[in-house]
């Protein structure tokens, strides 16, 4: 089934260790997105990619990373992980960046807990 | 400070009733759109609107983009169970999307 897979589905990580999210989708969309979802405060953008090579900074980019080495995969590092970072992470793609009917196909998350 | 304020963060309705959601902001769009997310998954989109003043209808689902593209509006016509979820509503602006703070829907059987 075409979609979007992330891994780990949760994850326990104890604060300043570091931590990869993984991302993969099949549909061979140009851009994707990682979000994180917080009660009260909706999706909010952490970084996106419009293209394979190419990332930018989304509305809450700080102790965050990506890369973009091909259209399928898109990582999301957290460096030295704090508290305030549990949340629950979602990636998304789009065929394309932008464009008023961009609709977004969204994985089934990561919970993570730092401690 | 988000960008999109939905209204109300909490509702929970008897089957049957029917109820509205706003998401507003101080800010113009140049689309809105509505997605629904059930627990562990991620949002589905619902529908998009381009158009201020635009409706569209999705069976009992009824969507409204505000005249000057700040805000739009969902009801929900004699809602059922089946209609439970968050319900979040996101504004295109600079090619991205920025997504509002939500709205938990519980109707009751």
């Amino acid at each position: 089934i075409a979609g979007i897979t992330q891994a780990p589905t949760s994850q326990i990580l104890a604060a300043g260790r570091r931590m990869t999210l993984r991302c993969t989708q099949d549909m061979r969309h140009n851009a994707m997105y990682w979000y994180r979802q917080d009660l009260g405060l909706g999706l909010r953008l952490i970084h996106y990619s419009n293209t394979a090579g190419t990332t930018g900074k989304g509305e809450v980019p700080d102790g965050y990373s990506v890369s973009r080495a091909n259209t399928d995969d898109f990582p999301l590092t957290l460096a030295s992980a704090v508290p305030s970072q549990t949340s629950v992470y979602f990636c998304a793609s789009s065929d394309e960046a932008g464009g008023p009917f961009n609709e977004q196909f969204f994985g089934p998350g990561t919970r993570l807990t730092v401690l | 400070t988000q960008l999109l304020e939905q209204s109300p963060q909490f509702l929970s309705i008897q089957e049957g009733e029917n109820l509205t959601v706003y998401c507003n902001s101080s800010s113009v769009f140049s689309s809105l759109q509505w997605y629904r997310q059930e627990p562990g998954e991620g949002p589905v989109l619902l529908v998009t609107v381009v158009t201020g003043g635009e409706v569209k209808k999705l069976k009992r689902l009824t969507f409204q983009f505000g005249d000057a593209r700040k805000d739009s509006s969902l009801h929900i016509t004699a809602a059922q169970p089946g209609d439970t979820g968050l319900y979040l509503c996101a504004g295109g602006r600079y090619n991205q999307f920025y997504f509002g703070t939500g709205t938990s829907l519980t109707v009751i059987p």
